[in-house]
């Protein structure tokens, strides 16, 4: 079974409208962690937001937030007023167990910000 | 200095050729990793060192060799690779090493984007 569910293959937003991108995690782990990444088409892979699976606050960074969902194992990714330069791959991904940092990712959904 | 470096951004290699992927990093983290990355794909980890020891090794070919000279710096030696391994290589780094905070996010570099004739 797949530990990080991104089911959206592609999403289409226009400028200044909000956009939430899904995913879903699947994990026995009492501790936790989600992260959402950005990657852009140059390659690099931007860190953009974590949540704690303790945390009881939604995180948020700027115009990204997380929409945390514990019982429905969902951790989805709200931009608010999308911009042209959000144009990119957005991967979820989680690290389990208190400490380890090693990550898995999602499949990603491509974001495609319109004027 | 919140950045990871990787040289070159750019490599092409015959099957026969020896080359090396560097990557560095002076945020004092104590661990790092190799990623590599097909297209349309999420990245696939490699090998992660932790106090610049090899702590994880993804069942990597041996054709990929990992180096960890010092804390700053991590090295991926190839040599006698497949067109098949033509992808985009990230190296990524992490405070506290491997069993540290649990807060621990994944700084990445920009990538090496390597082609293998």
């Amino acid at each position: 079974a797949q530990k990080i569910t991104q089911t959206q293959p592609g999403m289409f937003v226009q400028e200044k409208e909000a956009v939430t991108l899904d995913c879903t995690y699947d994990t026995s782990d009492q501790s936790y962690g989600l992260f959402w990444y950005k990657q852009p088409s140059s390659g690099e892979m931007i860190f953009l937001i974590y949540q704690g699976s303790y945390d009881e606050q939604n995180a948020t960074e700027g115009r990204y937030s997380l929409n945390f969902q514990k019982a429905r194992k969902s951790a989805n990714l709200v931009i608010s007023a999308s911009q042209l330069g959000d144009s990119a791959m957005y991967f979820c991904a989680m690290r389990e167990g208190r400490g380890y940092s090693t990550l898995t990712f999602g499949k990603g959904t491509m974001l495609l910000v319109s004027p | 200095d919140t950045e990871v470096t990787q040289t070159p951004k750019h490599l092409v290699m015959g099957m026969t050729n020896k080359k090396s992927l560097k990557c560095e990093q002076h945020m004092g983290h104590r661990a790092m990793y190799w990623y590599k990355q097909k297209a349309k794909k999420p990245p696939e980890l490699m090998f992660v060192y932790s106090y610049e020891k090899l702590s994880i090794n993804e069942s990597v070919p041996s054709r990929f060799s990992p180096e960890c000279p010092n804390s700053s710096l991590l090295n991926l030696h190839l040599h006698a690779l497949q067109p098949e391994d033509s992808a985009l290589y990230l190296c990524a780094s992490s405070r506290g090493g491997l069993a540290g905070l649990s807060y621990n996010e994944q700084f990445f570099g920009p990538g090496t984007r390597l082609t293998v004739l």
